[in-house]
């Protein structure tokens, strides 16, 4: 099983870039079919898939988000990280990492997820 | 966006009671349909993937059925440890989705 892990900066001033880590650890982090994601959740509300990277490189964004957003993956370092700028009190939520399972179109769902990080967005 | 339809949102219930959380999707999304669960403070768990499968370790309490654009989770023998919030997902297209969730409370 693998264990995630998700780290960052905290609190971030409105117009700023929120950015996060998430360092991975007990598994291969190149595994065919794994996409590394992202998932929030706003206080008292619920789920919504961010976006993810396959370990290639291949990127897939939340069309909400997409203008705002920036995935990237460091396989040497078995880290993936979450850009997002322009932020307002609306993009303060609990940041989940997590992994997707998608092979050959199938299953499709989260298996692992780290243990999530609060980011305020406030002045 | 495929919109997912959770119901009811919440739920009293008592230990031992027979649950059942229904979802409905917007279009066809079958089979790609999974629950999770969510304790307070705590990241989801993957209950039941692909409608009806089961996650290893999971209780066979769980089960899950449906087709389409209706999907139906069931608890059977409700437990003290199922007190929690649960999602529907769904993985048929982009951007993925998720219910609204339902919480299940002790009556």
């Amino acid at each position: 099983q693998l264990h995630l892990q998700e780290s960052g900066p905290g609190p971030v001033k409105p117009s700023q870039t929120l950015s996060l880590t998430c360092t991975v650890s007990g598994g291969s982090r190149t595994s065919e079919g794994y996409y590394w994601s992202w998932v929030r959740q706003r206080p008292g509300e619920g789920l919504e898939w961010i976006g993810y990277i396959y370990y290639s490189g291949d990127t897939y964004y939340n069309p909400s988000l997409k203008s705002r957003l920036s995935i990237s993956v460091d396989t040497f370092k078995s880290q993936f990280s979450l850009k997002l700028n322009s932020v307002t009190a609306a993009d303060t939520a609990v940041y989940y990492c997590a992994t997707y399972y998608d092979i050959n179109n199938y299953y499709r769902y989260f298996d692992s997820w780290g243990q999530g990080t609060l980011v305020t967005v406030s002045s | 966006d495929i919109q997912m339809t959770q119901s009811p949102s919440s739920l009293s219930a008592s230990v031992g009671d027979r649950v059942t959380i229904t979802c409905r999707a917007s279009q066809t999304i079958s089979p790609f349909l999974n629950w999770y669960q969510q304790k307070s403070g705590k990241a989801p768990k993957l209950l039941i993937y692909l409608t009806s499968t089961l996650q290893s370790g999971v209780p066979s309490r769980f089960s899950g059925s449906g087709s389409g654009t209706d999907f139906t989770l069931t608890i059977s023998n409700l437990q003290p440890d199922d007190f929690a919030t649960y999602y529907c997902h769904q993985g048929y297209s982009l951007p993925q989705t998720f219910g609204q969730g339902t919480r299940v409370a002790i009556k």
